[in-house]
């Protein structure tokens, strides 16, 4: 059964530490999402790719996150420097560009910041 | 502008009983509409969706829900509810004449209680 893998599943580190997060897509899928879980703020989409190009990132803070797909089988998230506020779930989803079909979501990353 | 709303936080229901979990949207065009699941420590699942077509919808695990045009609604339903069912329900909408993607509703958290 094809699935989004997200690594890693728990990162744990110090305030102003860089941390990257690593979302592998299901092969084909040509869109792919991140999305930032809070129980505060609930689901909020930081970043969205179409064929590896970003087509919004509007949702994420520009001075300390960065978002890329170096190629279709890898999507990265990065935040330096990071802060306690930072502290949530990363979601990555990918879909097949298609807007009436679903999107498929990974298991997420918790990120601690300290 | 579309959104989405689930004007409950956390519903409880008794093993066995019928259970319903609200959904109501608001879009300019015509509606795409998800429901997806969340188990602690996992991402969305996917488990239906509403596009054209019959008003009543069958997913998966038994979920079925209903598209009311009129209401603007799209509450998920179960006849039977299972505690494992107890998850956390997201409804979803994106409007399809437009090239938005999905807005996530805030979630509502289902107890099953034995």
């Amino acid at each position: 059964d094809a699935r989004v893998t997200q690594t890693p599943r728990h990162k744990v580190t110090e305030m102003g530490q860089e941390v990257t997060m690593r979302c592998q897509p299901i092969l084909g899928h040509n869109t792919v999402f991140w999305y930032r879980q809070t129980m505060m703020q609930g689901l909020e989409l930081l970043a969205y790719f179409r064929n590896r190009a970003p087509l919004d990132d509007s949702g994420m803070p520009k001075d300390r996150f960065s978002a890329e797909m170096p190629d279709a089988t890898l999507a990265t998230l990065k935040i330096q420097p990071s802060e306690p506020r930072d502290s949530a779930v990363y979601f990555c989803a990918s879909g097949n560009g298609v807007y009436n079909s679903p999107l498929h979501f990974g298991n997420g990353t918790r990120l601690t910041v300290t | 502008a579309q959104s989405v709303a689930q004007p409950e936080d956390q519903v409880n229901v008794a093993e066995g009983n019928p259970l319903t979990v609200k959904c109501t949207y608001s879009v300019s065009g015509n509606p795409y509409l998800f429901w997806y699941v969340q188990y602690p420590n996992r991402g969305l699942q996917f488990l239906l969706k509403y596009i054209t077509g019959d008003n009543l919808v069958k997913g998966s695990y038994g979920f079925e829900a209903e598209f009311n045009k009129s209401q603007t609604s799209f509450h998920l339903k179960k006849p039977s509810a299972l505690v494992s069912d107890s998850a956390l329900y997201f409804c979803a909408v994106r409007d399809g004449g437009s090239a938005r993607q999905l807005t996530f509703g805030s979630g509502t958290q289902l107890t099953v209680l034995p």
